[in-house]
């Protein structure tokens, strides 16, 4: 089935560890984007990638790296995590057009 | 930069029909969207309408655009219990792919 694979469902990570959030899609999407999904806060843009080889910064950037090396990759890391990051996070891609997104079904992650 | 806000929370009974508002200020948009966030799962396209269009409609669910006001509805008809979920309104600058997403709105289904 077609769409956006996130990794892992959910996580437990302690203050300070590193950590990788993976998201691929199999739709030849140009376009990606990271978002987190805070009560109260609504979606926030942390980094997007309009094409392979490219990525921008979002609303809330910092603490986050992302890559884009390929079309269908584009994994979002944390070099040092914080408890203010836990949040669910959603990966998202587009093929332009009137389509709008795709979303992944998302990863809870708590830094404890 | 552009904006859109919606309220943050809808109580309806079963069968009534819901409304769900939305506003936003980019007058460039080009497209308008409404997604719909089930508990624990991701954000799926419910409907899109785009710019130049007043009305839409598909099955229960009407979307009304009054481009002047910047005013986007979602109007659901004879509400179920499966509808209760996160509504999310989006828009699409005339450049570019990016969306700009509002709060969302949390509707709640009474039986």
């Amino acid at each position: 089935i077609a769409g956006i694979t996130q990794a892992p469902t959910s996580q437990i990570l302690a203050a300070g560890r590193r950590m990788t959030l993976r998201c691929t899609q199999d739709m030849r999407h140009n376009a990606m984007y990271w978002y987190r999904q805070d009560l109260g806060l609504g979606l926030r843009l942390i980094h997007y990638s309009n094409t392979a080889g490219t990525t921008g910064k979002g609303e809330v950037p910092d603490g986050y790296s992302v890559s884009r090396a390929n079309t269908d990759d584009f994994p979002l890391t944390l070099a040092s995590a914080v408890p203010s990051q836990t949040s669910v996070y959603f990966c998202a891609s587009s093929g332009g057009g009137i389509r709008g997104y795709t979303f992944g079904s998302g990863t809870r992650l708590t830094v404890v | 930069g552009e904006d859109v806000e919606q309220s943050l929370f809808l109580s309806v009974r079963e069968g009534d029909s819901s409304v769900i508002n939305c506003t936003y200020t980019d007058s460039s948009s080009t497209y308008l969207y409404w997604y719909k966030q089930e508990p624990g799962a991701g954000l799926q396209l419910l409907t899109y309408i785009f710019s130049n269009m007043d009305m839409k409609q598909d099955q229960r669910l009407t979307v009304l655009l009054n481009k002047k006001d910047k005013h986007l509805s979602l109007r659901i008809a004879d509400t179920q219990t499966g509808d209760s979920a996160i509504y999310f309104c989006a828009e699409k600058e005339d450049a570019g792919n990016m969306l700009t997403f509002g709060g969302g709105t949390r509707l709640m289904v009474k039986p």
